[in-house]
């Protein structure tokens, strides 16, 4: 079955900063990768995805993620930080062929510091 | 457009009690997914709908948990017999297709408190 690491609880960084979340997957074949945000007392919202084509995927509010097939990661990066990015955000993973779950990490909390 | 809404927002119940839980996917999306989120878990995948097909139920936790879906659209996640270990928030998401290319778009959840 599929399953998504986050080792991360927990990523400070500072206003202005790159941001980095790290994402590894373990899935039977292709995967398909996923990000999404979740704001306090909020569903979670789509960010972006990888399906198929360029390893680096760009997504919603300058955010992009690259996927790197031989150390099975999907990270996700932005180049500066900015305070309304203070978020839970979760990977995703779901293979190519077989069920159709999602299986999410367990989700890192973001905390940009102004 | 309007997306998947999730009724009540906040469900307060007793142990042992019975309770429902319901979801309104976007309209014209055929693929209807229930997650449970608890603290620090991540989220737990419970069932997937696809249109007139038979529900993948694989993740259900147990035989108090069951879940409908009604005329393609609504659907209704029922626990029953609740206990305090089922204390979390329910999260719905619906997809305009149940191919593993498709985003699915997520409501805001409904928070169980067992006590």
């Amino acid at each position: 079955a599929q399953s998504v690491a986050q080792p991360e609880d927990q990523v400070n960084v500072a206003e202005g900063n790159p941001l980095t979340v790290k994402c590894t997957y373990s899935v039977s074949g292709n995967p398909y990768l996923f990000w999404y945000v979740q704001y306090p007392n909020r569903g979670l919202q789509f960010l972006l995805k990888y399906i198929t084509g360029d390893n680096l995927v760009k997504g919603s509010y300058g955010f992009e993620a690259e996927f790197n097939k031989s150390q099975t990661s999907f990270h996700l990066k932005k180049p500066s930080a900015l305070v309304s990015d203070s978020a839970l955000y979760f990977c995703a993973v779901r293979p190519l062929f077989g069920n159709n779950r999602l299986a999410f990490g367990k989700g890192n909390q973001v905390v940009v510091i102004p | 457009g309007a997306g998947v809404s999730q009724s009540p927002s906040n469900k307060v119940t007793e142990k042992g009690k019975d309770v429902e839980l319901r979801c309104d996917p976007i309209s014209g999306h055929t693929a209807l997914y229930w997650y449970r989120q608890s603290l620090g878990q991540g989220l737990e995948f419970l069932i997937y709908f696809q249109g007139n097909s038979a529900p993948d139920k694989s993740g259900l936790p147990s035989d108090r948990f069951s879940a409908e879906r009604t005329g393609g659209s609504v659907s209704t996640l029922t626990i029953q017999r609740t206990q305090q270990e089922d204390s979390a928030v329910y999260l719905c998401a619906s997809s305009s297709s149940s191919g593993p290319a498709y985003e699915q778009y997520f409501g805001p959840g409904t928070r169980l408190t067992v006590t």
